[in-house]
């Protein structure tokens, strides 16, 4: 089984800033199936990104992906309140398609 | 409008049985692989299992931590996805979410509201 390790575990920052997001794989996955998600209190997650990078229908150019092999990385620019948040990377490249802890995004 | 909507939650003794139900609508269901995830209170995301098309044979797999309690099972004639669970135990209880897979390369990209099994004696 791939296990994700994601950190910070918390990330506290300012409206305007940056936040710069980790996932570690604990063995390679194919950036084609590597995803983030977005989840705010009681509703589900939203699909951020797919295939490392690809932004989900109406997900604003603010977020982006990058990464390959084990080290891959979501980046939120020009942080506004509602991106406080959970966010979590998971794989589907190899079942069982895991999910990181998740890192606690506070604006 | 593309939806999936969770049902069949509820509070169940440990050792018993349960199956949820996931009702598609706004999409060609059987197109679609479904997954379920669940979400223990105040924890993080767990993939449970998923079930893929017709056109590959209905393939199933899950998370090993289950040891075979839990299986996926679709009706394409009702655009439903089941998800029976058995043996439950107390750390089975959770939210779970039906959602389905966009497409080959896509992530989870439709996700239902979720329903809450509560296992306890």
């Amino acid at each position: 089984e791939i296990v994700l390790t994601q950190s910070p575990g918390t990330l506290s920052l300012s409206p305007g800033e940056r936040a710069t997001l980790s996932c570690r794989a604990s063995q390679s996955v194919s950036s084609s199936f590597l995803a983030w998600y977005q989840q705010s209190p009681g509703q589900p997650p939203r699909l951020l990104l797919y295939g490392t990078s690809t932004r989900a229908t109406g997900i604003p150019d603010r977020f982006s992906g990058r990464g390959s092999g084990t080290d891959f990385t979501l980046t939120i620019n020009r942080l506004e309140p509602e991106d406080s948040a959970f966010y979590y990377c998971q794989q589907y490249d190899t079942s069982p398609f895991t999910f990181g802890q998740g890192t606690k995004l506070e604006i | 409008e593309v939806q999936l909507v969770e049902s069949g939650g509820g509070l169940v003794q440990p050792g018993g049985s349960l199956t949820l139900s996931c009702a598609a609508s706004g999409f060609t269901f059987r197109d679609s692989a479904i997954h379920w995830v669940r979400q223990s209170s105040g924890k993080g995301l767990e993939w449970v299992g998923r079930i893929r098309t017709r056109h590959s044979s209905y393939a199933t797999v899950y998370a090993v931590s289950l040891k075979g309690r839990f299986t996926i099972s679709r009706d394409d004639s009702k655009n439903t996805a089941y998800l029976q669970m058995n043996s439950l135990k107390t750390e089975d209880t959770a939210v779970y979410y039906c959602t389905r897979r966009g497409g080959d390369y896509s992530g989870m990209d439709v996700w239902g509201q979720g329903t809450t099994v509560i296992v306890s004696s």
